[in-house]
């Protein structure tokens, strides 16, 4: 099925940095969320953004829709330790089929140095 | 906020065992998903459901059959278990209409098969 490439795979920073993170696809999306996910629990939604061009923050957390509606970035500013995880984009495809249906990403592995 | 809770954190089951898993919403939500979650292969969706009694395959349901008699309560059947299903399993819940992309997942269970 169709696949969300999601960059870079993982990063390793110290505390304090900003880091920034993308998903890019071929075809294009109507919706855009990014999750994140801490070891042996279950994904949390950080952020939705529904507008191309749309720019979003949750905190230290600034998202935004491509202006192709084919890639969305998430950007973490003052990386504390406890914004280590996994985060996940996810996108709603503009296919005309199943409504309900996401794509997800493989996940960026974010490790932070205190 | 949303509650998504699933009946066990960790299981162990022989092959050949009747495996039921059990996820509980309780925001009065339409949808409702199960997805399987491995390692360099992200997360997959089994089947989803879009009210009581209705279901749809999603991209990987053979070997799963799914039971939905009450709008917050979703079940996931593995009938005749395997190793290959092996893995860590997630429920997940979406309102109808206008904010169906957002989807909350519970915290997961790991599921193993000897």
């Amino acid at each position: 099925g169709q696949q969300l490439n999601q960059s870079p795979q993982s990063m390793f920073i110290q505390e304090g940095e900003d880091v920034s993170m993308n998903c890019t696809s071929s075809s294009i999306f109507n919706t855009w969320l990014w999750y994140k996910q801490d070891p042996g629990e279950g994904p949390v939604l950080l952020i939705a953004l529904y507008k191309a061009g749309e720019l979003t923050s949750n905190g230290r957390l600034t998202a935004q829709f491509g202006i192709t509606r084919k890639d969305s970035f998430l950007n973490i500013s003052a990386s504390i330790p406890s914004d280590v995880g996994i985060y996940f984009c996810a996108g709603q495809l503009n296919s005309g089929g199943s409504n309900y249906k996401l794509t997800f990403g493989k996940g960026t592995l974010l490790t932070v140095n205190p | 906020d949303v509650k998504v809770t699933q009946s066990s954190r960790y299981l162990v089951k022989r092959t050949g065992e009747k495996v039921f898993l059990e996820c509980v919403q309780d925001m009065d939500h339409e949808n409702m998903f199960w997805y399987r979650q491995d390692p360099g292969l992200g997360l997959r969706l089994i089947y989803f459901s879009y009210d009581v009694k209705m279901k749809e395959k999603g991209d990987i349901p053979e070997g799963y059959s799914v039971s939905r008699e009450k709008k917050e309560r979703f079940s996931l059947i593995l009938e005749s278990a395997s190793t290959n299903q092996t893995s860590m399993y997630l429920c997940a819940s979406s309102l109808r209409g206008l904010l169906t992309y957002e989807q909350y997942f519970g915290p997961g269970t790991r599921l193993t098969v000897t």
